[in-house]
């Protein structure tokens, strides 16, 4: 069945730093796929989405590119910020399936 | 715009007692509804999810039931609750397919002491 994994937390840098999270996926076809984060105490909400290959998708400074040759949906940032400070879930939806699937999540903190 | 409340917002309850979490959305129609549970430090647990009034579909057998008495209420209850069913709750609705973006709402902590 479909599956997302996404690197283990958590994870910790200082301001201004660079962020990678790495998210790769296991699907047949063509899923759509998405990053959420959850700032402390709130739900989750969508930070962006991809829906075909070597599409970007981008939203407050955070990109990831749907790479279908590596099957991978990293997050990346230039410059965090203290107020990125959240838990960032990577995820998939396709066709045929019931449900997004959702990675376990990775805790980001960001010193100042 | 499309809004999603949920309360309350934090419950203290004593095991054995019951549970009615609501959600609640507003400015669609017809939405797919989910609900779901994070425990502490861990992932997302999709509990259930309704595509119309009435019609419920259940992931994880548990003590846990959920119904959908109008287009855009999504109810979640317990007869008794269980030391583990503490967690943070959250209700999510869609549009369209089970598998596309989930909006969320602000959740609800539930302590069983």
């Amino acid at each position: 069945g479909n599956s997302v994994t996404q690197m283990e937390g958590p994870v910790t840098l200082s301001e201004e730093a660079f962020l990678t999270i790495n998210c790769t996926y296991t699907a047949t076809g063509y899923p759509s796929l998405f990053w959420y984060v959850q700032y402390p105490g709130e739900g989750l909400q969508l930070l962006l989405k991809a829906t075909k290959a070597d599409d970007k998708g981008s939203n407050k400074g955070f990109e990831a590119t749907y790479r279908k040759e590596t099957t991978s949906f990293h997050l990346e940032k230039g410059s965090v910020q203290v107020s990125d400070s959240a838990v960032y879930f990577c995820a998939l939806g396709q066709g045929g399936s019931e449900k997004l699937v959702f990675g376990k999540g990775t805790k980001l903190t960001v010193n100042p | 715009s499309q809004t999603i409340h949920q309360w309350p917002a934090t419950l203290v309850q004593p095991v054995g007692s019951p549970l009615s979490l609501e959600c609640t959305v507003e400015g669609t129609s017809n939405p797919n509804l989910y609900w779901y549970r994070q425990a502490a430090g861990r992932g997302l647990q999709l509990l259930f999810y309704s595509v119309g009034i009435g019609q419920i579909s259940s992931e994880v057998p548990q003590n846990l039931s959920a119904s959908r008495p109008q287009d855009r209420q999504f109810i979640l209850s317990s007869k008794k609750l269980l030391l583990s069913d503490s967690g943070f709750y959250l209700c999510a609705w869609s549009e369209g397919a089970l598998w596309d973006t989930q909006y969320f709402g602000p959740g609800t902590r539930l302590t069983v002491l």
